[in-house]
């Protein structure tokens, strides 16, 4: 079966402007994930979409993140306006179940993200 | 709050030699643990996971880890490195009722041939 998909895979922007992701996961899945991983550190999770709905996103800088997931299947997170902290590998994970902390997350790719 | 150590950022080891990578974790309920696996320029695939039952839990590619409950600690080893385990390694823990996963900072292996 195909894996969760991510696009694109670098991308590299000034400071101040906007920048989006986009992820596909494994169809299927119902519970998709945005996690941010900063160079050294392991994932750190900033959504997770049960469906279409929000589960968690306490972790997520609201102010300046978003993320959606219309039709509950791909997802598109934002950043608007990024900052140089924002620098970091952002990995979309998907799991078939609803979310439970047993189920086994598949990652995909990543997206890379420099900040100038 | 849990929290997940990994005290060796980087485990240099030669091919065919045994490895042990160190995980410990602080939580005061009863916890999911995980180690995942990083190829460069990849995501994060599942080596194994302790749910419940047999301390001793084995995964992919020959790496398997022990549950010490009394230590709170999951390490990770395999008896035999290859090259291709070269890679990054991550220690995960959740609690067993709903809670995001937290991931340990990682450790480094580099197999040297």
């Amino acid at each position: 079966e195909a894996g969760v998909a991510q696009s694109p895979r670098y991308k590299i922007i000034e400071k101040r402007q906007s920048v989006a992701f986009w992820c596909n996961p494994i169809s299927g899945h119902a519970t998709l994930y945005w996690y941010q991983q900063i160079l050294g550190q392991g994932p750190k999770l900033l959504i997770q979409f049960q469906n279409n709905g929000v589960v968690d996103d306490s972790q997520l800088p609201k102010d300046r993140f978003s993320a959606e997931r219309l039709k509950g299947v791909d997802s598109t997170l934002k950043i608007q306006p990024a900052k140089l902290e924002d620098s970091a590998v952002y990995l979309c994970a998907s799991s078939f179940g609803g979310g439970a902390p047993r189920d086994e997350q598949f990652f995909g790719p990543g997206t890379r993200l420099t900040v100038l | 709050a849990q929290s997940v150590t990994q005290l060796d950022s980087q485990v240099p080891v030669f091919e065919e030699a045994p490895v042990e990578l160190r995980c410990n974790y602080s939580s005061s309920v009863s916890v999911y643990l995980f180690w995942y696996v990083q190829y460069p320029n990849q995501g994060l695939q599942l080596l194994l996971k302790y749910l419940s039952g047999s301390t001793l839990v084995k995964g992919i590619n020959g790496f398997e880890a022990e549950f010490n409950k009394s230590q709170t600690s999951f390490h990770l080893r395999k008896p035999s490195v290859h090259i291709s385990d070269t890679a990054e390694y991550f220690c995960a823990v959740t609690k067993t009722s709903y809670d995001k996963v937290i991931f340990g900072p990682g450790t480094s292996l580099s197999v040297i041939p």
